[in-house]
């Protein structure tokens, strides 16, 4: 069974200083997609960034990135020049894909993060 | 282009009644798939309907059901609540199948709480 584990339940960071969130998950897939959710207070969530397993370059999105380790089963985010509006529930997940519609989508129990001014 | 719109945002149900709720995707999405938030859980999959078929399912009960029109707007209904039932209920919709890009655009929610 796949599980996605995010270790720091709240976190808080200065404005304009970097945080790192951590994500470690279990599986015995080796082709996978993993992702970052950004849920703002009384919003919608979306999309923070995506990475494909077989690619060893960490993505990048603006002013956040990851770090994918994937022998270590590990996927941070750090988040650069934090903004006020950097404010919300950050969620990984996991999702494995081996073709068809078969899949599953798994998700963290997030990590809430407050940028102070 | 619109986002996801769910309807309604909140609601107040007593057990053992049914509720049905009602998401549209963006322009063009053909997926659209379901999620219970609670504190404990977290966010859990309900289901995905792509041209207006299930194409996977979570693990939860019987009444909790779905179903996909030809205009690829959404509902789900639950029957017989409990009150376990009570959550934030998110729609996500995509272009194609989840199982080919994992990438989903959220709605707001449906906030349902169950007396």
């Amino acid at each position: 069974a796949q599980t996605v584990t995010q270790s720091q339940p709240e976190m808080s960071v200065q404005e304009a200083e970097t945080v790192t969130l951590s994500c470690t998950y279990d599986t015995s897939e080796s082709n996978y997609y993993l992702f970052w959710y950004k849920q703002p207070p009384s919003r919608q969530m979306i999309l923070v960034i995506r990475q494909e397993a077989y690619k060893q370059q960490n993505a990048t999105e603006n002013r956040f990135s990851v770090n994918f380790q994937k022998a270590a089963k590990s996927f941070s985010l750090k988040i650069s020049d934090s903004q006020l509006g950097d404010t919300a529930m950050y969620f990984c997940a996991f999702m494995n894909y081996s073709g068809g519609s078969n899949y599953k989508l798994t998700f963290g129990k997030g990590t809430l993060l407050t940028v102070n001014p | 282009k619109a986002g996801v719109t769910q309807t309604p945002r909140y609601l107040i149900k007593t057990r053992g009644q049914q509720v049905t709720l009602s998401c549209s995707p963006i322009s063009g999405h053909r997926s659209v798939s379901w999620y219970q938030q609670t504190p404990g859980q977290g966010l859990q999959f309900l289901f995905e309907y792509f041209s207006e078929t299930q194409r996977n399912k979570g693990n939860f009960p019987g009444r909790f059901s779905g179903r996909q029109f030809s205009n690829s707007r959404s509902e789900m209904n639950v029957s017989t609540l409990e009150l376990g039932d009570s959550a934030l209920y998110l729609c996500a919709s995509s272009p194609e199948l989840v199982a080919n890009t994992g990438e989903l655009f959220f709605g707001e929610g449906s906030r349902l709480t169950v007396l």
